[in-house]
């Protein structure tokens, strides 16, 4: 069964002070790695897919890397409005498996 | 692109009513799903539709819960005989087929409340 950990389950820092979420997963084969960001009361928004050990992706302050058993999103000196949850996500190889299996992210609140 | 849109935002009933919720996925895409989110986790897997092919459904759904998308375009979810346990944020999202992982676009779900 495909599984998904993330931590920490919250994170407060302050405006400017970088960190890393991580993302600890087992999965039969990978497909893809997700990561989603969601704000209170929205659907997840889509961030990043990863796809095979070593591959790293960017976007703005945000940066998503990923080896065989996890995978890390880098905050670089976050602002206020990247405060959200943020949800990894992983999907298995094999026929007929269209399903994502989340983590219970990760709370993250950045204090002017 | 509209998004994905989702009615009702907000349901609230009364323990053993039925309820259906809509969704609308955006226009191009072929793919959509069903997921459920409670307080503090992650969504879960509920139903997955290929056009109009319902193709995979979670093991652990009860069969008080059930979907349709006739002529692939919108999706409804149904759960009769609604029980406090089915609470929670009903999500739908859709994608283009990809060989390569889904880029999954939600709405912003209809939140159920059960009384």
């Amino acid at each position: 069964e495909d599984q998904v950990t993330q931590s920490p389950e919250a994170l407060r820092l302050q405006e400017g002070e970088s960190s890393s979420l991580n993302c600890s997963y087992t999965v039969s084969g990978l497909r893809g790695l997700f990561w989603y960001r969601q704000d209170p009361g929205k659907g997840p928004e889509f961030l990043f897919t990863l796809y095979s050990a070593g591959e790293e992706k960017e976007k703005e302050r945000l940066k998503a890397t990923l080896t065989k058993k996890e995978s890390f999103l880098h905050i670089t000196a976050p602002k206020p409005e990247d405060s959200a949850t943020y949800l990894c996500a992983v999907q298995a190889l094999g026929a007929g498996s269209y399903q994502l299996t989340f983590g219970k992210g990760t709370k993250l609140s950045v204090i002017p | 692109d509209t998004g994905v849109s989702q009615d009702p935002r907000h349901k609230i009933t009364k323990r053993g009513q039925n309820v259906t919720f809509r969704c609308d996925p955006i226009s191009e895409h072929n793919r959509l799903y069903w997921y459920r989110q409670t307080l503090g986790q992650g969504p879960e897997f509920l139903t997955y539709f290929q056009n109009e092919a319902q193709l995979e459904k979670s093991r652990l759904l009860s069969d008080r819960f059930s979907a349709e998308r006739p002529k692939g375009s919108f999706s409804t979810l149904e759960i009769q005989r609604t029980e406090q346990g089915d609470s929670a944020m009903y999500l739908c999202a859709s994608s283009l087929e990809a060989w390569k992982g889904e880029k999954l676009f939600f709405g912003s779900g209809t939140q159920l409340s059960v009384l």
